[in-house]
C-alpha cells in the first residue's frame, strides 16, 4: 500500500485558493489518487479522484506532476464551510483497501 | 455519486452488551465493504475487509471475536460490538467501493458506560 504524507495542518482567510498537497513515493502504476473531505462526526465525504496530469470538478482541482509521486488538492476561493480534515489516498481495483495517512486539518477563518 | 447508509448514527450502551451497526449500499452492489474506527482528532484506521459470502478479513491487532462482521448480501454488512467495554467507545465508519470511488458512510458513534 503507497504511504501518503500531508501537512498536518493549514490555515486561510475565507476567499483565498488553498492547495493542499500529498506525498506518494512508492505509488503503483495501477493506482488512482483520491482525496476526501471529513467534518467532525461525519464520515469522509469524496472530492476528487484522478490518475494524471490534471482534473477539475465543480469543487476542487487536483494536479498531479508526470511522475505521479505526489499530487495538489486546489480549493478555489475557500469559505469557512470548508474548514475540515482532508485525506490523500492512493490504491487501485475494486476491492482494493485504502489506508488513511494523517490528513491535513484546513482552518478558515475571515 | 453513491450512497452508503450506516445506522445507527449514535448509540449509548452499558459494559457488557452487544452493539450491531450496519452499512448498506443503497444504489449500488458491494461485494466488498470496509470498517474503519476513529479516535477523537485522529484519522481512521482501517479494522477490517468485509467480503460478501464469506469470511471477513481483519486488520492486524483486531479482535475477530470482538469486532464481528457479517456481509451476507450485497448491500449490507454488519459490525457486531460483542460484550463492549469503555475502551471500545469509538467513531465506527464503513464505506463501500462503487464505481471506483470508495464511498463512506456518515459514522457511528459508539459510548459505553
Amino acid at each position: 500500500l503507497a504511504k501518503t504524507t500531508q501537512p498536518i495542518s493549514m490555515d486561510s482567510y475565507e476567499g483565498q485558493e488553498v492547495n493542499i498537497t500529498c506525498s506518494h513515493n512508492n505509488i503503483a502504476t495501477n493506482d488512482y489518487i483520491t482525496w476526501y473531505q471529513q467534518f467532525p462526526s461525519q464520515g469522509p465525504r469524496f472530492i476528487i479522484q484522478g490518475y494524471k496530469t490534471k482534473v477539475t470538478n465543480e469543487v476542487a482541482s487536483l494536479f498531479i506532476p508526470a511522475d505521479r509521486k505526489s499530487s495538489t488538492l486546489s480549493l478555489p476561493r475557500v469559505s469557512l464551510s470548508d474548514t475540515a480534515v482532508y485525506y490523500c489516498l492512493v490504491g487501485a481495483g475494486t476491492a482494493s483497501k485504502l489506508t488513511f495517512g494523517t490528513g491535513t486539518r484546513l482552518q478558515v477563518t475571515l | 455519486g453513491a450512497v452508503v447508509s450506516q445506522h445507527p448514527s449514535r448509540v449509548i450502551c452499558k459494559s457488557g452488551t452487544s452493539v450491531k451497526i450496519e452499512c448498506r449500499s443503497l444504489d449500488f452492489q458491494a461485494t466488498t465493504m470496509f470498517w474503519y474506527r476513529q479516535f477523537p482528532k485522529k484519522s481512521l484506521m482501517l479494522m477490517a475487509t468485509s467480503n460478501e459470502g464469506s469470511k471477513a478479513t481483519y486488520e492486524q491487532g483486531v479482535e475477530k471475536d470482538k469486532f464481528l462482521i457479517n456481509h451476507a448480501s450485497l448491500t449490507l454488512s454488519t459490525l457486531t460490538v460483542t460484550s463492549a467495554h469503555p475502551e471500545d467507545s469509538s467513531f465506527y465508519i464503513c464505506s463501500a467501493r462503487g464505481n471506483e470511488k470508495l464511498f463512506f458512510g456518515s459514522g457511528t458513534q459508539l459510548s459505553v458506560l
